[in-house]
């Protein structure tokens, strides 16, 4: 299985702080890459699909990097709703292994 | 729009099986497959597999084979999974999540049902 690590597991940023979280996966896996959001007690939402591609409907503040083994989602000036827990998952090969998670909450 | 809507909360006893269901809405139903993941309290993501509704092929994670059962009823638009040998340890949120996967690109989920509460509990 392809093991995902993400640095760091949790954070403390103000508003309009730019953050950068870091996802390592075990192996190449290419740009099968995705990023999601959550928040407490609901479902997960997709942020970044293949490494670099905004989902529709999320906000150009949420980018992200990468290919091969290292991966960055970077949040430009983070907003109130945004403060959540992001998970970087691998979709290269099954199972479809998720990061840990890292938390960003208020300063 | 598209939904996913799951059933609702579950408790059950350890050796017991559960069946969850997810109504998706919104889209064509066969032309997407359906992902399930789950989440035990207060920790990460799991992926349990995904069924490909078109033509009910499946794909479990390892760790869930011989316990878990992903089918699906196209007349209704409905998906369901089943785990069964329950132990304490698959107490968690499980989830539905669309995936828009198109041959030669990647995965990724784009929906998500609103989560099952399954709890087992003697």
């Amino acid at each position: 299985d392809i093991q995902m690590t993400q640095s760091p597991s949790s954070l403390s940023a103000s508003v309009g702080d730019r953050v950068t979280i870091t996802c390592r996966a075990s192996q190449s896996i290419n740009n099968y890459l995705n990023w999601y959001q959550q928040k407490p007690g609901k479902a997960p939402k997709l942020l970044i699909y293949a490494a670099s591609s905004l989902q529709s409907g999320v906000p150009s503040r949420f980018s992200g990097s990468g290919s091969g083994t290292d991966f960055t989602l970077t949040i430009y000036s983070l907003q109130p709703e945004d403060f959540a827990t992001y998970y970087c998952q691998q979709t290269y090969s099954t199972p479809f292994t998720f990061g840990p998670g890292t938390k960003v909450d208020i300063k | 729009q598209v939904q996913l809507v799951q059933s609702g909360a579950e408790v059950k006893k350890p050796g017991a099986s559960v069946k969850v269901s997810c109504k998706a809405s919104g889209y064509t139903f066969t032309g997407y497959y359906m992902h399930w993941v789950r989440q035990a309290p207060g920790q990460g993501l799991e992926w349990m597999g995904w069924i490909n509704p078109d033509s009910g092929a499946t794909n479990y994670a390892h760790k869930f084979q011989g316990r878990v059962t992903m089918t699906r009823d196209t007349s209704i638009s409905t998906a369901y999974m089943e785990l069964s040998r329950l132990t304490s340890d698959d107490t968690a949120v499980y989830y539905c999540a669309r995936d828009p996967v198109v041959a030669g690109t990647t995965h990724y989920f784009d929906y998500w049902g609103q989560g099952t509460l399954v709890t087992v509990s003697s």
